[in-house]
């Protein structure tokens, strides 16, 4: 099973700020990492596909990057709206698995 | 517009058994891999289960493996879980959700509550 570890698990942001969360995979996965967002009380959405491919309505401040263990999800300029928890996701052997999440809180 | 649209939930004892649904619309079924994902109170996500656009393939996360069973039908466009021998870590709302390797579309989820 591939574990995906993320950090952190908890930031507090100021809006206008960027934010970087990060996503390890226990072994190499490509790019076959996505990322959710999921607000309180509502179903997650997908925020990036493939490490870097940009999904049809996100804004453009979601960002991703990273190949093989190593990935990175960018939010540049936090907006209030974007508090949130972030989940990356791997689509490469079954199972499928998810990191445990990063809570990011507005300040 | 794409909806999925989860049923079956509730309050069931340990060793019971509860039938999820899932009613889909707004895009062709039969071409998409269809998946369960739960979440337990305050806890992240787990995939739980997925099928083949055809019915072709399932899988099972190893937790759920013979006790659980997901399954289609096409023609009324909706995905099932039959979930028997409910333990009370089966508790969580159950999703919905489209895609073979990006999930795309999530349902509202359902909630399974199990308890004495």
């Amino acid at each position: 099973e591939i574990v995906l570890t993320q950090s952190p698990d908890f930031q507090s942001v100021t809006p206008k700020e960027k934010v970087t969360i990060t996503c390890r995979a226990s072994q190499s996965i490509g790019s076959s990492l996505h990322w959710y967002q999921q607000k309180p009380d509502q179903s997650p959405k997908l925020l990036i596909k493939y490490a870097s491919q940009s999904i049809s309505g996100v804004p453009s401040r979601f960002s991703g990057s990273g190949s093989g263990t190593d990935f990175t999800l960018t939010i540049n300029s936090l907006e209030a709206e974007d508090a949130a928890t972030y989940y990356c996701h791997q689509s490469l052997t079954l199972p499928r698995t998810f990191g445990q999440g990063t809570k990011v809180d507005i300040k | 517009e794409v909806q999925l649209v989860e049923s079956g939930g509730g309050l069931v004892k340990p060793g019971g058994s509860l039938r999820l649904s899932c009613a889909a619309s707004g895009f062709i079924f039969s071409t998409y891999s269809m998946n369960w994902v739960r979440q337990a109170p305050g806890k992240g996500l787990e995939w739980v289960s997925s099928i083949t656009s055809s019915s072709s393939y399932m899988y099972y996360v190893d937790s759920v493996k013979g006790r659980f069973t997901i399954s289609r039908d096409n023609a009324k466009n909706s995905l099932f879980l039959q979930m028997n021998s409910l333990r009370a870590e089966d508790t969580a709302v159950y999703y919905c959700v489209r895609g073979h390797q990006e999930y795309d579309y999530w349902g509202q989820g359902t909630l399974v509550i199990v308890s004495s």
